[in-house]
Formats: structure tokens, C-alpha cells, sequence
């Protein structure tokens, strides 16, 4: 497509639940990002998929977040047991190759609220 | 950790002026200094980017200039104008290059 693609847009679910985000990146970037941005900071680094694979997961912060990219393209987020805490702006990116100076696209974001 | 600060939080400036945003990182190791913009409701777009081995770069309006051995780098935004209100993030590169780690923000406001 003709850019990063995330839904949904906003989610709002029950404290517990489980969520998916999805991101469509640009087609033919081989390397995908997730990032969250809480109000009025910055983006945080989540995960790093080259691919299929998940080449940094460090950024998780625990094992209620994983997620996955199965076919190198598509990618989800899955989040369990949500908190209020998870409450945030997901964001998604992708470049051509593994090298974040080549300049990520990113989507416009799923905003997440947890009640 | 690496962390990378960023001034000022709120910037107001006179449409036509000049605006400055000023960043300092910690990580003696990165090599790569993104510029974002962020509007409401979006994700954030690359404006423009410098490389270690440069000191300085420009694209029309705006500029980066990158002090390597202060670790301090600033984008310049002249001749302002009401669409370049926004928020900016400055970003440094950590790792192997795939990482960003990011300033918290500066709120652009430029005034009829």
C-alpha cells in the first residue's frame, strides 16, 4: 500500500481483556516496528521484526505484550490481561531494510483505552 | 540508560521567525539523528535527518546541525509558518541502528 496501515484506529476495552492491533506496512519493507507514545512523550521501543522473526523483543514490558508477523508482512500486537496501565497510542512502523537510518514510516496509530 | 533530552517543552513564535529546538543525548555510540513531526491524530513523519559524519544539513526551510563532541544537535525552522505548528521529536539512534530513543516533545505554536 501506499503507507503504514494500523487498525484499528481506537479501542477501548474492559480491564482484563484481551486485545489484537494490527499494522499493514509499506509493501516491500522488509523490517517492521512497534512503538507506544503515552501522552505527552515520545515513542517507546516495543519490538524490532527483520521478517518473519522478531530480531528485538527487549522493549515488551512483560509477557502480557507479544507479537507476531507470520508471512513477513502483516503484523500484530497482542496484549492479555489488560491494565489501565496499557492505556497508550500503538504505534507501527516499517523501513526498506533493518537499519533505522534509512528513515521509518510510521502509521497513524491505534489508540488503545483501557477502563 | 541512553536517554536523549529535548527543549523547550512549549515553543511560541511569531509566524515569519525563527524557530529552534535543541537536544542532547547520552550514547556516545549513536550515529544517527532523526527530526519528527507529529500532528494530531497522526503518527510521526520524518522531516529530516543527519548522519554523524556531517555536521550540518539543510532542506528549504529547516536545518539540522549535529555537535558531536558536546552531544547536542538542533533543528532550525525559518521563516515559520501556521502549518509548521505541530509537535517535534528529535531521536538517537542506539544499538544496531534499528532502535530510536526519543525526546519527549516540543509543542511548536506559531502566532498570526
Amino acid at each position: 500500500g501506499a503507507g503504514v496501515s494500523q487498525t484499528p484506529s481506537n479501542k477501548v476495552t474492559e480491564k482484563g481483556k484481551y486485545v489484537e492491533l494490527r499494522c499493514d506496512p509499506i509493501s516491500g519493507h522488509t523490517a517492521l516496528y512497534w512503538y507506544r507514545q503515552s501522552l505527552g512523550q515520545g515513542p517507546e521501543f516495543l519490538i524490532y521484526f527483520q521478517g518473519t522473526g522478531a530480531a528485538d523483543d527487549s522493549g515488551l514490558p512483560n509477557d502480557r505484550f507479544f507479537a507476531v508477523r507470520p508471512e513477513g508482512s502483516v503484523s500484530t500486537l497482542k496484549i492479555q490481561r489488560t491494565e489501565r496501565g496499557d492505556s497508550a497510542v500503538y504505534l507501527c512502523a516499517s523501513s526498506p531494510i533493518g537499519q533505522g537510518d534509512y528513515g521509518y514510516t510510521f502509521g497513524s496509530g491505534t489508540r488503545l483505552t483501557v477502563v | 540508560g541512553e536517554n536523549v533530552e529535548q527543549h523547550p517543552s512549549t515553543l511560541s513564535v511569531q509566524e515569519g521567525d525563527s524557530a529552534v529546538i535543541k537536544c542532547t543525548y547520552s550514547d556516545s555510540a549513536s550515529n544517527y539523528f532523526p527530526w519528527y513531526k507529529q500532528e494530531l491524530g497522526k503518527g510521526p513523519q520524518l522531516i529530516i535527518d543527519i548522519r554523524s559524519n556531517v555536521g550540518e544539513k539543510k532542506d528549504q526551510r529547516i536545518a539540522v546541525t549535529l555537535n558531536k563532541t558536546a552531544k547536542h544537535f538542533s533543528l532550525h525552522i525559518t521563516e515559520t509558518q501556521p502549518e509548521d505548528s505541530a509537535v517535534y521529536f528529535c531521536a538517537a539512534s542506539i544499538g544496531s541502528n534499528y532502535q530510536l530513543i526519543w525526546g519527549a516533545g516540543t509543542k511548536l505554536i506559531i502566532k498570526p
